[in-house]
């Protein structure tokens, strides 16, 4: 177990609705991250968080945002949903959110656009 | 930016054989590669990492090792066992990138299929 929890762990929805996605991070990790993963694609990068500021930003579209809260927990909130956003989310997090510390993945949101 | 290519996609071995998979990155700047391993219905979960300052790291039966010279690096896993069936992924990272995670780029996965 990695100590980070995602939720739901499931998600379906029809296409131009939005969703949200939950993600607590390991105990004492200060940095957030947030991965897409499809089967052609693999781990893309979508965005990081440290202690709640943007830290870094990858190749996330302008229908998807993200927020790192007080409390280190973050919500990846995706809108307008096209068939193609369907794929596994993940979370990460890190104790310092530097680019050469180990990352812990969460168990994932599997989103389904129909 | 950072360009790792991973072989194989797929690779299949006998039970108690050895399996390597292979990654090659393109900026002579990275000096972490971690090696992720992914079971089914689980997130990416790291197995074992080396930093630029050495050539060959160890951990039971999982070994890695650099060549910086030519840009690659490997994971060598001995006398396999079901449980090492799953997607394992190597990785590239410059401290010098900027910094954030956008410096840290993934392989595209190898498939491990232990046969029994």
């Amino acid at each position: 177990d990695s100590g980070v929890t995602q939720t739901p762990k499931h998600l379906i929805t029809a296409t131009g609705q939005r969703v949200t996605l939950r993600c607590s991070p390991r105990s004492g990790d200060l940095s957030v991250y947030w991965y897409q993963q499809s089967l052609d694609q693999g781990l893309q990068f979508l965005i990081q968080y440290y202690n709640g500021e943007e830290r870094a930003k990858g190749n996330i579209l302008e229908r998807f945002s993200a927020q790192q809260f007080p409390d280190l927990h973050s919500e990846l909130n995706l809108s307008s949903l096209e068939l193609g956003d369907s794929a596994l989310y993940f979370c990460a997090s890190s104790v310092d959110g530097r680019v050469n510390s180990p990352l812990h993945f969460g168990n994932g949101t599997r989103l389904t656009v129909t | 930016g950072e360009n790792v290519e991973q072989h194989p996609s797929t690779l299949s071995v006998q039970e108690g054989d050895s399996a390597v998979i292979k990654c090659t990155y393109s900026d002579s700047a990275s000096n972490y590669f971690p090696w992720y391993k992914q079971e089914l219905g689980k997130g990416p979960q790291l197995i074992i990492d080396i930093r630029s300052n050495v050539g060959e790291k160890k951990d039971q039966r999982i070994a890695v090792t650099l060549n910086k010279t030519a840009k690659h690096f490997s994971l060598h896993i001995t006398e396999t066992q079901p449980e090492d069936s799953a997607v394992y992924f190597c990785a590239a990272s410059s401290e010098y990138s900027g910094g954030g995670a956008d410096g840290l780029t993934f392989g595209k996965g190898t498939h491990l299929i232990i046969q029994p």
